[in-house]
């Protein structure tokens, strides 16, 4: 029921592409859905974020977009770089305030030149 | 602003050892947060803290212990150590304001043989 489950697991694309990361949830009392991007040796930073009142939200190249009634959501970027390379986490929240995060399990995005 | 500061950055303990993680940040934030980070595992959360002499237990608190004496520290006692506390453990910290975004260390990484 807390469960956030994310694939794929690792992602090539090359420069120029569209990177896609798919999240899944089961509980309906999740309110709030950030994405977190990690690089290595880093903690992770926020990326961007969505509350289930929109069905999609952009922010320069990133994208999430929403669906409610299949408890899904992703995250799209853009005209992808290299510099986009890292881990992708989605996370959710029931808690009010969004503060305690339940994190999916991560994609390695590697985005070659 | 220094942010989150985490110390130290490795640590090798032998089983049973004992130690403490240390966490402290610099942004006035009155939530903190310890999760451990496995691979393909995701984050998970360790235990919370909403401020000063108020903690909670998160989704993996067994085998850790934590305190909040202070605004700005929140360390992370592990107690007897065991080979599945191997991990990376980020602190962060947020506001205490809907939907603030956290702000992470750069974590530790724990080793236990």
């Amino acid at each position: 029921q807390q469960q956030v489950k994310q694939s794929p697991q690792s992602l090539i694309v090359q420069k120029g592409g569209i990177s896609i990361i798919n999240c899944a949830y089961e509980n309906t009392a999740f309110d709030y859905f950030p994405w977190y991007q990690q690089f290595p040796g880093k903690g992770p930073a926020l990326l961007i974020a969505i509350r289930p009142d929109v069905s999609e939200k952009k922010e320069g190249r990133f994208t999430i977009s929403f669906n409610k009634s299949a408890k899904q959501f992703s995250l799209h970027i853009m005209d992808s770089q290299p510099g986009d390379s890292a881990t992708y986490f989605c996370a959710a929240s029931m808690d009010e305030g969004g503060s305690r995060l339940t994190f999916g399990e991560g994609t390695q995005l590697t985005v070659n030149p | 602003n220094a942010g989150v500061t985490q110390t130290p950055k490795f640590r090798i303990l032998k089983i049973g050892q004992s130690m403490t993680l240390q966490c402290t940040q610099d942004m006035n934030h009155n939530y903190m947060y310890w999760y451990r980070q496995d691979p393909g595992m995701g984050l998970k959360l360790i235990y919370y803290s909403v401020g000063a002499g108020i903690t909670d237990k998160g989704e993996v608190p067994n085998g850790y212990n934590v305190s909040r004496s202070t605004t700005e520290d929140f360390p992370l006692r592990l107690e007897l150590a065991a080979p599945s506390q191997t991990s990376v453990y980020f602190c962060a910290s947020s506001y205490s304001i809907p939907w603030a975004p956290l702000h992470f260390g750069n974590g530790t990484r724990l080793t236990v043989t």
